[in-house]
């Protein structure tokens, strides 16, 4: 079954870049079925979609967070990651990683809060 | 951008049925999916590709698509479905999540 784990800082400091990584297991990152995606929900509001990346290497982004944004994967370790740079308070949410199928997001991290603040 | 628009809110008693809606440009031409989240948990998909169901998301949910509008339904309603749920489609190769709707019950 197929299982994904964010990890990640906690707390980012403003103008900071912020890193994500999400562990893969029960399945291959290298496999060409499928994306794997970053999904963000701030405090008490509703998900925003981040992006995805192609088993192939092909990103996709959200326009409005696009010039911010880069996810890659580690083939080698069966992970993908995700750089948000000039991070600001606004950036404050619940970063969750998943996996679509079937134009849906079928698997989900249990999500990791990251809080931007000195 | 693609937009999609759900109301903010919906109310239902239990038992009966509630109808949360989905608007977007010619969504109807794109597939929708809806999903559930409950407090403090990660979402999870209840439709799929209009209006198929994943295994283990009971009968009572169903889903529409057609024209501008993407439809929720669940038929009796129970008190176990109170949550927050939301609509998603693929726009190219992009994706748009809505607003949100809170089901009271």
């Amino acid at each position: 079954q197929l299982q994904l784990q964010e990890s990640g800082p906690g707390l980012v400091k403003p103008s900071e870049t912020l890193s994500l990584t999400c562990s893969v297991s029960g399945g291959s990152i290298s496999d060409s079925s499928y994306y794997w995606g970053w999904i963000r929900q701030p405090p008490g509001k509703g998900l925003e979609w981040i992006g995805h990346i192609y088993y192939s290497g092909s990103a996709y982004y959200n326009p409005s967070l696009k010039s911010r944004v880069t996810i890659s994967t580690d083939t080698s370790k069966n992970q993908f990651s995700l750089e948000l740079t000039s991070v600001t308070a606004a950036d404050t949410a619940v970063y969750y990683c998943a996996r679509p199928m079937a134009n849906v997001y079928d698997t989900w991290g249990h999500g990791t809060m990251i809080s931007v603040a000195s | 951008s693609y937009k999609l628009t759900q109301p903010p809110s919906v109310s239902v008693s239990p038992g009966q049925t509630a109808s949360i809606t989905c608007a977007g440009d010619d969504l109807g031409d794109k597939f929708a999916a809806w999903y559930q989240q409950k407090p403090g948990q990660s979402p999870v998909v209840v439709i799929y590709q209009d209006y198929k169901r994943p295994s283990g998301i009971p009968e009572r949910f169903s889903g529409s698509n057609s024209g501008n509008t993407a439809t929720l339904t669940i038929s009796g309603t129970q008190a176990m479905d109170e949550a927050d749920y939301y609509c998603q489609a693929w726009d190219t190769n992009t994706v748009v999540f809505g607003g949100g709707t809170k089901l009271t019950v």
